[in-house]
C-alpha cells in the first residue's frame, strides 16, 4: 500500500462546478499536511498546508481527519485556471524534514 | 528572491554518460531535496540533505547516483553511467526549519537518455 493515495481522476467539470479531492495517509505518525499544486511540465507549487481545524483560502478548503486519516480539497466556482494537478503532501514531522507526495488528482475545467 | 535555481533545463545524452545536474537553493533554507518525476512513478524523493549533511538517500535508486552538497549554497545530483531509465524531470528543492515549512522547487531539469 503507498503511503500516500490519491484518486487519479482525471476530473473533467464545468466552469462554477465544485469538485472535492481526498487523499488518505497509512503513517499514523504523520504530522503536517499540504496541497500543492502543478501545471503540465511545470514544478509543483504550494497551494495551501492544511492545518488540525480545517482552513480556507478563498475559494480553496482543506479538510484533516486525523483518525480515518485523510485530507481534502474543496474548490468551489472552479476556473479554467484551476486545470491542474493536484498532489497531497504528507510529512511525519513539522519541521520540514522528508515530505511523502501522492500521485496527484489531474482536474481539468471545461467552459 | 531568486527561488531555486537548476541547471540545465534539458539534458540529452547517450547512455553511458556521465550526467551532472545542479541545484543552488534559497539562501537562508537549510534543508534540500532531490526528486524525481515520471508518469510511471509520480514524484520520488531520492535523497535529503540538512545543512549540508545527507539525512536520508535510501530513494537513490542504485550506487550509479551520488549527490553531494559542498556548501550551503550548491549542490549535485550525478549519475554515471547513466541508462534509458533514468529519463525523467529531476527537481531540486529546498525549505527551512519551521512548522509548516513548504517546499520550494525549481523548474528542474528534463534528462533524456538514448
Amino acid at each position: 500500500r503507498k503511503e500516500v493515495e490519491q484518486d487519479p481522476g482525471p476530473f473533467n467539470v464545468p466552469e462554477g462546478a465544485t469538485v472535492a479531492f481526498n487523499c488518505t495517509y497509512s503513517n499514523s505518525a504523520s504530522q503536517s499536511f499540504f496541497w500543492y499544486r502543478q501545471d503540465c511540465r511545470k514544478e509543483p507549487k504550494l497551494l495551501m498546508s492544511v492545518y488540525s481545524s480545517g482552513n480556507e483560502d478563498g475559494r480553496f478548503t482543506a479538510q484533516l481527519n486525523r483518525a480515518s486519516q485523510y485530507i481534502s480539497l474543496l474548490i468551489r466556482d472552479s476556473k479554467l485556471s484551476d486545470s491542474a494537478t493536484y498532489l497531497c503532501v504528507v510529512n511525519i514531522n513539522t519541521n520540514a524534514g522528508k515530505s511523502t507526495f501522492g500521485d496527484g488528482t489531474t482536474l481539468t475545467v471545461k467552459p | 528572491d531568486a527561488g531555486v535555481i537548476q541547471s540545465p533545463r534539458h539534458e540529452v545524452t547517450e547512455m553511458g554518460q556521465e550526467v551532472t545536474l545542479r541545484c543552488k537553493p534559497i539562501s537562508g533554507h537549510d534543508y534540500l531535496f532531490w526528486y524525481r518525476q515520471t508518469m510511471m512513478r509520480g514524484l520520488e524523493l531520492l535523497i535529503y540533505f540538512n545543512n549540508n549533511v545527507p539525512i536520508d538517500d535510501s530513494g537513490m535508486p542504485e550506487d550509479r547516483f551520488s549527490a553531494k552538497m559542498p556548501n550551503a549554497s550548491f549542490s549535485t545530483l550525478k549519475i554515471q553511467p547513466s541508462e534509458p531509465r533514468d529519463s525523467a524531470v529531476y527537481f531540486c528543492a529546498s525549505s527551512r526549519t519551521g512548522e509548516y515549512s513548504p517546499l520550494h522547487f525549481g523548474n528542474g531539469t528534463r534528462l533524456t537518455v538514448t
